[in-house]
């Protein structure tokens, strides 16, 4: 079964530095979605960046990126120039074409500090 | 605006009580989805439902009940046999289709409905 790990429950930087937010998945599959979800304290999911297993090319969102390890099952974001509104939890989540299942991790809360 | 709505925001459940939670889309989303958050778990399914009146069990289905009546409405019923109902509940969509202008692999959600008991 596939499963998504992040093992950072939290996480702090300070304002305007950049951070790094992990996160492993296991599969056996090779065509497939990744994808980090923010939660801000409204609780509102919004979708901040998707990856797909085929492309070989990291995607960047303005000032969020994603180092994809295909070989390694590792999905990291990197928050660069962080802002006070980029507090939240943040969720990986995996999903594999054609089903109807996404798999997410427990989440990092990230702290920005003024 | 398009969006999913989902209401009301915070629920209260007396002992032994069903209580309904509301799910409302109009992105004319194919596929309509119910997660259970608590801290800590992230979120996990509790039911899905791909066409009218058809709906799948996810992980954590038990106390729990669904309809799909319409293409825009998927309701969630917590019923007493629920006995942690306790939790924050998030609705999702999805455009299952493809060949639009949505990616069919992404998923929307609603704002979120916080459930407890007196």
């Amino acid at each position: 079964a596939q499963t998504v790990t992040q093992s950072q429950p939290e996480m702090s930087v300070q304002e305007a530095e950049t951070v790094t937010l992990s996160c492993t998945y296991d599969t056996s599959e090779s065509d497939y979605y990744l994808f980090w979800y923010k939660q801000p304290p409204s609780r509102q999911m919004i979708l901040v960046i998707r990856q797909e297993a085929y492309k070989q090319q990291n995607a960047t969102e303005n000032r969020f990126s994603v180092n994809f390890q295909k070989a390694a099952k590792s999905f990291s974001l990197k928050i660069s120039d962080s802002q006070l509104g980029d507090a939240a939890m943040y969720f990986c989540a995996y999903f594999r074409s054609g089903t109807y299942k996404y798999i997410f991790g427990t989440g990092t809360r990230l702290k920005v500090l003024a | 605006d398009g969006g999913i709505t989902q209401s009301p925001k915070y629920l209260f459940r007396k002992e032994g009580q069903n209580v309904t939670l509301s799910c409302e889309q109009n992105l004319n989303h194919d596929a309509m989805y119910w997660y259970r958050q608590d801290p800590g778990q992230g979120l996990r399914l509790i039911y899905y439902s791909q066409i009218v009146n058809d709906f799948q069990k996810g992980d954590i289905a038990e106390g729990y009940s669904v309809s799909r009546e319409k293409k825009e409405s998927f309701p969630l019923t917590v019923t007493s046999a629920q006995k942690n109902p306790t939790a924050f509940y998030l609705c999702a969509s999805r455009e299952v289709a493809g060949g639009g202008l949505e990616d069919p692999n992404i998923q929307y959600f609603g704002a979120g409905t916080r459930l407890s008991v007196l």
